[in-house]
């Protein structure tokens, strides 16, 4: 159980193009997901909170016109990169809290890989 | 000074030794604690989960908390290959919303 699938796992783009990322739940219902971004040799930095049904919540520093997150449902949340850069290239993961389960925990994707040529 | 800190190693071990990974934290408002295990080009995977103080164990891994000293360990024993990973601890505070605070990871190789 607590499976979180990502798509695409990896992704290509051309500088100022717009990329759009999946995140699914697949046997749980979460009210809750949450973006990071990883670095090489560092550690998962947190984005942005999404909220099924209202607006996310932005870390400081995270432009919201930038990344746009939309959480339609209990199973899904999309990550949009828009206008996308070379800097934007990074390794993106999505997680999400289990709305039946033990609520302190966050179950991760397997993270999507994009490179902004 | 981070919230988290972690040595980054690598950590290099032969295979079925025990080995320990571990965390220092500074806010001692810090109530669950968290191990995951992340494998190269791959999301993170739970590995164990604590609340408050104490020992958990599951199956070769066990997991101590010491508040007092605000320091968290994670135990593998009988380490295989197949543990060779980056291992990242994270925490979260008591009503503290949904963020979890994260080490840098700690990359274990286990050698045959």
């Amino acid at each position: 159980g607590a499976v979180v699938s990502q798509h695409p796992s990896r992704v290509i783009c051309k500088s100022g193009t717009s990329v759009k990322i999946e995140c699914r739940s697949l046997d749980f219902q979460a009210t809750t997901m949450f973006w990071y971004r990883q670095f090489p040799k560092q550690s998962l930095m947190l984005m942005a909170t999404s909220n099924e049904g209202s607006k996310a919540t932005y870390e400081q520093g995270v432009e919201k016109d930038k990344f746009l997150i939309n959480h339609a449902s209990l199973t899904l949340s999309t990550l949009t990169v828009t206008s996308a850069h070379p800097e934007d290239s990074s390794f993106y993961i999505c997680s999400a809290r289990d709305s039946g389960g033990f609520q302190e925990t966050q179950y991760f994707g397997p993270g999507t890989r994009l490179l902004v040529l | 000074q981070k919230e988290v800190e972690q040595d980054p190693g690598p950590l290099s071990v032969p295979e079925g030794a025990i080995v320990s990974l571990n965390c220092t934290y500074s806010n001692s408002a810090f109530q669950y604690f968290m191990w995951y295990r992340q494998y190269s080009r791959k999301g993170p995977e739970l590995l164990m989960y604590t609340y408050s103080s104490g020992n958990k164990e599951d199956g070769r891994f066990t997991a101590q908390v010491d508040k007092s000293s605000k320091y968290i360990s994670l135990f593998i024993r009988d380490s295989q290959p197949s543990d060779s990973a980056t291992y990242l601890c994270a925490m979260k505070l008591t009503g503290g919303g949904n963020k979890l605070t994260f080490g840098t990871g700690t990359q274990l190789k286990v050698e045959l």
